[in-house]
């Protein structure tokens, strides 16, 4: 079945501790992206990207890391430079000529 | 970034009403598209109505734009329990969402049995 698989579901992590979200597709969508979602809150963009080997920061870059080796996969580090990163982070994709985001079902992570 | 804001936050209507959300937003856009997320879960999109289209209908889902106003409305006939969850709305301005879509804080939907 096509879709959008991320992992972990829940993580938690050390304050200081860099830690790495994957998302992964096989719907063959060209463009994909990071977005935040806080409680009882909208989407923020994190991170985007069209093609492979590029990527755009969004309205919160600061504190994240991604890379676009493969079609397939983009990845988000989440830095010990992100000041509140417990959050619910969601991965989607699309094709770019049509605009409907497919969603994973997010990872969320804790910060002890 | 411009951000579109659902109204009503919240609400919560017997099984069998229909329910009725909107969103605004600030800037033009190219399209405007509502999602829903079941709690703890991703979103799934629901409809997309381009700017030049007035209404648009699938199965028991009815949006409306009015472009004059910044305004979208989704309505849900029938309201079924399965319904409960939170509705978004989201706006392109690129076209494509090549360069994502900006989404409102939602419209928690409680259908009461």
């Amino acid at each position: 079945d096509g879709g959008i698989t991320q992992s972990p579901k829940y993580l938690f992590r050390k304050e200081g501790q860099n830690v790495t979200l994957s998302c992964e597709q096989n719907l063959n969508h060209d463009a994909m992206y990071w977005y935040r979602q806080d409680p009882g809150q909208g989407l923020r963009l994190i991170y985007y990207s069209q093609i492979v080997n590029d990527f755009q920061k969004g309205d919160i870059a600061e504190g994240y890391s991604v890379s676009r080796e493969k079609k397939e996969s983009f990845p988000l580090t989440v830095t010990s430079a992100q000041k509140n990163p417990t959050a619910f982070y969601l991965c989607a994709s699309t094709f770019t000529y049509t605009g409907e985001l497919f969603f994973g079902e997010g990872s969320r992570l804790t910060v002890l | 970034s411009q951000q579109g804001e659902e109204d009503p936050q919240a609400l919560s209507i017997q099984e069998g009403e229909n329910a009725t959300m909107n969103c605004s937003y600030k800037t033009s856009i190219n399209n405007l598209q509502w999602y829903r997320q079941n709690s703890g879960r991703g979103l799934v999109h629901l409809i997309l109505i381009r700017s030049n289209e007035r209404e648009k209908h699938s199965g028991r889902l009815r949006v409306t734009l009015d472009t004059s106003k910044k305004s979208s409305s989704l309505l849900i006939t029938a309201s079924r329990a399965a319904d409960t969850a939170s509705y978004f709305c989201a706006t392109d301005l690129s076209g494509g969402g090549a360069d994502g879509l900006t989404f409102g804080k939602g419209t928690h939907l409680i259908i009461q049995p």
